[in-house]
């Protein structure tokens, strides 16, 4: 079975802390996605991977930054969190084949909350 | 210019009922994927469905089913005999060409009455 697992389901930091989110796939999949979800606003793209080492900008990556070493293993960091930050946040990864399929595999999620 | 339009916030169907959930999408590119994804109260972003742009018949997946009308740039969601545990946030989503920038819409929340 598919599986990709976030380090914690909930965290509380507070505002200045350096943060850091992690996410493992176990599907040997090349992308990889960070998303936060706030009401109201759906799910907002921060960082996308699409191999080791290589990271590309999402529509909200200001005070985020992303880290992927080993193909299994996509972080988030906060630099330093700030109460606008307090979010959910969901790890994916994507299998894609062209002309066939194409799906995203979510993790539970991250509830951040800064004080 | 919002790329993925749910304007049903809520939504009420009786239990065995089909239930229709609204999308609009924007893209100029001919080439894009179209997605729905169920989210129940525990928070975890189930995938439903997919649809690619040069798909020329409506994907079907079980009791869920996507209605794709390319010209009217819709991708409505329909659950045929709903069912209790169809309750959740549904969220509409596109693909822009074959990269990896995802849209995803503002939800519609599902009650399924008994």
């Amino acid at each position: 079975d598919v599986k990709v697992t976030q380090s914690s389901r909930y965290l509380v930091k507070r505002t200045g802390e350096k943060v850091f989110l992690e996410c493992v796939q176990d599907m040997d999949h090349e992308n990889m996605f960070w998303y936060r979800q706030d009401p109201g606003l759906g799910l907002r793209l921060i960082y996308f991977s699409y191999d080791v080492k290589m990271k590309e900008k999402g529509d909200i990556p200001e005070g985020y930054s992303v880290s992927r070493e080993k193909k299994e293993r996509f972080s988030l960091i906060l630099e330093s969190a700030s109460t606008n930050q307090t979010s959910m946040y969901l790890c994916a990864s994507r299998f894609f084949l062209a002309g066939v399929a194409d799906t995203q595999y979510f993790g539970p999620g991250t509830r951040l909350t800064v004080l | 210019a919002q790329k993925i339009t749910q304007t049903q916030p809520g939504m009420f169907v009786q239990e065995k009922e089909a239930v229709t959930l609204d999308c609009t999408y924007d893209t100029s590119d001919p080439s894009y994927g179209l997605f729905w994804y169920k989210q129940p109260s525990s928070g975890e972003m189930i995938f439903l469905i997919y649809q690619g742009s040069y798909d020329q018949q409506n994907a079907t997946e079980g009791r869920y089913s996507l209605n794709f009308q390319k010209a009217r740039k819709s991708a409505n969601l329909v659950i045929s005999a709903s069912q209790l545990g169809d309750s959740a946030m549904y969220f509409c989503a596109m693909r822009e060409g074959n990269g990896n920038q995802f849209y995803f819409g503002t939800g519609t929340s599902l009650t399924v009455i008994p």
